[in-house]
């Protein structure tokens, strides 16, 4: 199956400070990847849309301005928690469709990012 | 308003025996439905899709099964094995839409 590789796994950060977290579709294109947030024992909550070489779509209630995303390729998409709060402090998946999936395939999901924000 | 709900948030059962886990939902007209699994700090990863004109799915020892007048699915895994422990998510997808996703039902299957 497609991989999807995402970095870094765990990050520690004090307050204040910015974190990139980088995903990476390794055999595929992605033209579109998704960034989730999930809490302990809630759902993934869709946060924005990363479309390549465009502006990313950002889910209502999502500050476009504090998550930065750019998806400058067909195989990366980053995603930078600005000014960072413990808040903030969540763990973070990207996910993509392999192009030839269509619109209903499977989504692939990264390891996950797991940000603590001191 | 518009919910997923999975039926319970963990289910124990004993090695051998299937089980059963629910996701209902209400005001969502989904073209299709997936199930994932999760384990503890890793991504979902893809187990099964079905779509509104199919009744029945099945993948080794998975069957999902999608009724849409009653909007609920059901996950079947038969002989259920301790390695089958974890958290298993739904996730709608309606058209032109992302993924939502239910809460999981956490599984435990004792030996």
């Amino acid at each position: 199956g497609a991989v999807v590789s995402q970095h870094p796994s765990r990050v520690i950060c004090k307050s204040g400070t910015s974190v990139k977290i980088e995903c990476r579709s390794l055999d595929f294109q992605a033209t579109t990847m998704f960034w989730y947030r999930q809490f302990p024992k809630k759902s993934l909550m869709l946060m924005a849309t990363s479309n390549e070489g465009s502006k990313a779509t950002y889910e209502q209630g999502v500050e476009k301005d504090k998550f930065l995303i750019n998806h400058a390729s067909l195989t990366l998409s980053t995603l930078t928690v600005t000014s960072a709060h413990p808040e903030d402090s969540s763990f973070y998946i990207c996910s993509a469709r392999s192009g030839d999936r269509g619109n209903t395939g499977e989504l692939f999901f990264g390891e996950g990012s797991r940000l603590t924000v001191l | 308003s518009q919910k997923i709900e999975q039926n319970s948030e963990a289910l124990n059962i004993q090695e051998g025996k299937t089980a059963t886990l629910t996701c209902n939902y209400t005001n969502y007209s989904p073209a299709y439905l997936q199930w994932y699994r999760q384990d503890p700090g890793r991504g979902p990863v893809f187990l099964l899709l079905i779509r509104e004109n199919e009744k029945e799915k099945r993948k080794e020892r998975l069957k999902v099964t999608f009724d849409t007048t009653l909007k609920q699915s059901l996950f079947h895994i038969t002989a259920s094995q301790p390695a089958d422990s974890a958290t298993y998510l739904c996730a709608l997808g309606e058209a032109g839409t992302a993924l939502i996703f239910g809460k999981g039902t956490t599984l435990s299957v004792s030996s």
